[in-house]
């Protein structure tokens, strides 16, 4: 198993563009997450999915959309980025939501001028 | 509100020692905790993690320690390597399915 993939793993965006970075997981998880991580902050959950065609907010989803057509993939779109988004964004997955430990992906460094 | 802190942001140790890493919670429904090691430029790495039933729950070389009177976690380190400098989460699943509340993290660093 690959595990959980993230793309890009770096990125340089200019304000106002939009972009989508990509999940992945090939072990079957229900669940689905996105955090960020700015320096000396620990992870803030954006949306997360408890299962394909399912998708809630998180503590910081203002900016950014999911989707879950699959129970594969579930991509993050920043609809017009903003310098406040250059941080480092994770993707994780478990094998249900209640109770089960996440699988982090590697991560994606974005900065945003 | 829901939030996990943690006590210290940095602990220092000799190679050998025991290290000690303390985290506090807020929200009293917490039935769900985790400990993530982060290395540097990587994702958080799933250490162990207790159910709130459970007041000890130990790993290999890691104790983790629940007290749910006081609202308390700690990650007990055993032996500790220089393999073990990183920085370490405390994590919280609270009271909406779905969501983990992540402290701010304490860097680990392990002296030779």
């Amino acid at each position: 198993n690959a595990g959980v993939t993230q793309t890009p793993k770096f990125q340089v965006l200019k304000t106002g563009q939009s972009m989508t970075l990509q999940c992945a997981q090939d072990m079957n998880h229900e669940y689905m997450s996105w955090y960020r991580q700015d320096p000396g902050m620990g992870l803030r959950l954006i949306h997360y999915s408890v299962g394909a065609g399912i998708t809630d907010q998180g503590e910081v989803p203002n900016g950014y959309n999911v989707s879950r057509s699959t129970t594969e993939d579930f991509p993050l779109r920043l609809l017009s980025a903003a310098p406040s988004q250059t941080s480092v964004y994770f993707c994780a997955s478990s094998y249900r939501a209640e109770n089960y430990e996440q699988y982090f992906g590697p991560g994606t460094r974005l900065t945003v001028t | 509100g829901e939030s996990v802190g943690l006590h210290l942001p940095t602990l220092s140790v000799q190679e050998g020692d025991n290290s000690i890493i303390n985290c506090a919670y807020s929200n009293s429904a917490s039935d769900y905790f985790i400990w993530y090691k982060q290395e540097s430029g990587k994702g958080p790495q799933f250490i162990i993690d207790i159910r709130s039933n459970m007041d000890k729950r130990q790993g290999q070389r890691v104790t983790v320690l629940l007290n749910k009177t006081v609202k308390h976690l700690s990650l007990q380190i055993a032996a500790t390597q220089p393999g073990d400098s990183a920085v370490y989460f405390c994590a919280d699943q609270g009271s909406t399915l779905g969501r983990l509340y992540f402290g701010r993290g304490t860097q680990l660093t392990v002296w030779p």
